[in-house]
């Protein structure tokens, strides 16, 4: 089973700053790697896919990047609605596994 | 428009048994795979199985294994899980996901969930 771990677990940003969140793979997921936005109460909603491929709901102020086992979704000016936990996804192999999450929170 | 929607959630006696649906609607049902991702309270999310579009291929999270059943009947666009010997860690949200692709993949649509509570 690959390990998805990431870092940090919770990130205090103010609105408008750079927010960077890390997720790391105990072995090579090559860049079948996803993230995915979920608000309290809600449903996750796909962010990023193919680890950089920003899915169509998504403004250009989200990114992705890495390939291997790390990589890093990165909110170039967070607003109030991007305040949220984010987890990536990896999709190499069975069993499909989670990240534990990274919480944006407001500073 | 792609919609899913659980149903079957309720609160279970450990040992006991429920069965979790998921009725689709908005593409072509037999066409793709379907998955469950459940969550626990407060915790993060959790792939527990898949299936494919022509019901086969069946694949379990090691901790679910011989106690949860993934099926589906094409003819009513509905993706069922059978879960058995419910236990307190089972207590979660499930969700029906939509795969995107044949094999390992991620997960563009999610159904609202339904909760499922293992107490005595």
């Amino acid at each position: 089973e690959i390990v998805m771990t990431q870092s940090p677990a919770t990130l205090s940003v103010s609105p408008g700053e750079r927010a960077t969140l890390s997720c790391r793979a105990s072995q090579s997921v090559s860049d079948n790697l996803a993230w995915y936005q979920q608000k309290p109460g809600q449903v996750p909603r796909l962010v990023i896919y193919g680890a950089s491929t920003r899915a169509t709901d998504f403004p250009a102020r989200f990114s992705g990047s890495g390939s291997g086992t790390e990589f890093t979704l990165t909110v170039s000016s967070l607003q109030s609605e991007d305040f949220a936990v984010y987890y990536c996804q990896q999709y190499d192999s069975w069993p499909l596994t989670f990240g534990g999450g990274t919480k944006v929170e407001i500073k | 428009e792609v919609q899913l929607l659980e149903s079957g959630g309720d609160l279970v006696q450990p040992g006991g048994s429920l069965r979790l649906s998921c009725a689709a609607s908005g593409f072509t049902f037999s066409t793709y795979g379907m998955s469950w991702v459940r969550q626990a309270p407060g915790k993060g999310l959790e792939w527990i199985s898949s299936i494919a579009g022509s019901g086969g291929g069946a694949r379990y999270v090691d901790s679910v294994k011989g106690r949860f059943t993934i099926s589906r009947d094409n003819s009513k666009n509905t993706l069922y899980l059978q879960i058995n010997s419910l236990r307190a860690d089972d207590t979660a949200v499930y969700y029906c996901a939509k795969r995107i692709i044949a094999g390992p993949t991620y997960f563009e649509h999610w159904g609202q969930g339904t909760l499922v509570t293992v107490s005595s």
